[in-house]
């Protein structure tokens, strides 16, 4: 149990094109989805917590206008990294956590390797 | 100083030794600890998830956590070239939602 779905998992694409990633809970529903960006060799750094219907809490210095947050339903949240250039050159991942289970961990999808070129 | 400590390695042994993984952390509040595994390109896998002090063991794998060391551990026993991947730390205060991590161990075991 407990899977997360996140696609696509490799985006290339040109500077100034806006990307959407998705991220499912396959097999519960998840009140609260969380966005990470990970660098090479380096730890996941939380960009921001996405609550099924409200708005994102956004982590001190993500700019919430370049990436977009939408958690429309309870199995799905989406991230859109919008006029993306090199520097948003990155490994996305998304996490959920169960519905009213505030003490169970965190699961993760594989993430989406974004290039831009 | 970092909320959470862990040596980044990389750390190589044989198959067939047991691996230590280890964290530290300097908030007291830390309540939950949890273990992640994850494989080059992949998102992170829970391995293990414990509830304030003592042990926990799944098969070839124990977490321990000492509260008053502020001090988690991650045995690996009978190591598989399989379990090549990086070994992340996870620790959050209870009521929050927003995990912190250690930086991750890269660990290789070589057949």
């Amino acid at each position: 149990g407990a899977v997360v779905s996140q696609h696509p998992s490799r985006v290339i694409c040109k500077s100034g094109t806006s990307v959407k990633i998705e991220c499912r809970s396959l097999d519960f529903q998840a009140t609260t989805m969380f966005w990470y960006r990970q660098f090479p060799k380096q730890s996941l750094m939380l960009m921001a917590t996405s609550n099924e219907g409200s708005k994102a809490t956004y982590e001190q210095g993500v700019e919430k206008d370049k990436f977009l947050i939408n958690h429309a339903s309870l199995t799905l949240s989406t991230l859109t990294v919008t006029s993306a250039h090199p520097e948003d050159s990155s490994f996305y991942i998304c996490s959920a956590r169960e519905a009213g289970e505030v003490n169970q961990p965190q699961h993760f999808g594989d993430g989406t390797r974004l290039s831009i070129l | 100083q970092k909320e959470v400590e862990q040596d980044p390695g990389p750390l190589s042994v044989p198959e067939g030794a047991i691996v230590s993984l280890n964290c530290t952390y300097s908030n007291s509040a830390f309540q939950y600890f949890m273990w992640y595994r994850q494989y080059s390109r992949k998102g992170p896998e829970l391995l293990m998830y414990t509830y304030s002090s003592g042990n926990k063991e799944d098969g070839r794998f124990t977490a321990q956590v000492d509260k008053s060391s502020k001090y988690i551990s991650l045995f690996i026993r009978d190591s598989q070239p399989s379990d090549s991947a990086t070994y992340l730390c996870a620790m959050r205060v209870q009521g929050a939602q927003k995990l912190v991590f250690g930086q991750g161990t890269r660990l290789t075991i070589n057949p």
